[in-house]
């Protein structure tokens, strides 16, 4: 069955540095999201992106952020300049026409 | 704003025993409501969709239900594995199309 997956499946870095987070979409999916969760806490929206830009953003997602879909299969969330509350569970999730998003399996970063 | 107020925030059940878990919403023309479940430290699994009042839709153990208010996710004689957080997500018709999140309930089912 296919899957959304993403690597790394943790991520360590120190505050002010950029990070990557990667991402394959199931393969026939169309458009592509990312979500974050803090520990303990709710699934938040970051960014939706469809037809190689950005359909919508959250007010998390500010100018640290930025996404990118650098070839057909993959899909990315940089962090310019990370800071410790960035520290959470990163989620990518795709969805082809139909409203049923499909997750990954996360990747947790944590900041120093 | 959409309201997503999942209840209780903590189920403990012993093997064999049903219950049902809630997820009230407050939306403007519902779209969409989504269960899905998590395990800690990964990501959620998607269960149902539902669309309209009176629609359910099953799967194992579970049986998901929709009113014009709430949703309900019954589990029928649960088993230890069925332990995890479960999610409701509901997304709106108009507008954004992105689903806002409840905080989910934590089932643990003991053998």
């Amino acid at each position: 069955e296919p899957e959304v997956t993403q690597t790394p499946s943790h991520q360590v870095t120190q505050m002010g540095q950029e990070v990557i987070l990667r991402c394959v979409p199931i393969s026939n999916h169309l458009y592509f999201y990312w979500y974050r969760q803090i520990l303990g806490q709710k699934v938040e929206f970051l960014v939706s992106f469809y037809n190689n830009e950005i359909s919508e953003k959250s007010e998390i997602f500010d100018d640290q952020f930025s996404v990118e879909r650098p070839d057909g299969s993959n899909f990315t969330l940089k962090i310019r300049s990370t800071k410790l509350e960035d520290s959470a569970m990163y989620f990518c999730a795709s969805r082809e026409s139909t409203d049923t998003q499909y997750f990954g399996p996360g990747t947790r970063l944590t900041v120093l | 704003e959409d309201q997503v107020t999942q209840s209780p925030e903590a189920l403990r059940l012993q093997e064999g025993e049903s219950s049902s878990l809630n997820c009230s919403y407050t939306v403007s023309g519902l779209r969409g409501l989504f269960w899905y479940r998590q395990d800690p430290g990964k990501g959620p699994e998607f269960l149902f969709t539902l669309y309209s009042a009176g629609e359910e839709k099953e799967k194992e153990r579970l049986k998901a239900t929709l009113t014009k208010k709430e949703s309900f996710l019954h589990i029928t004689a649960p088993k230890p594995e069925d332990s995890a957080t479960y999610l409701c997500a509901v997304q709106a018709g108009r507008g954004s199309y992105i689903p806002t999140f409840g905080r989910g309930t934590s089932l643990i089912v003991h053998p």
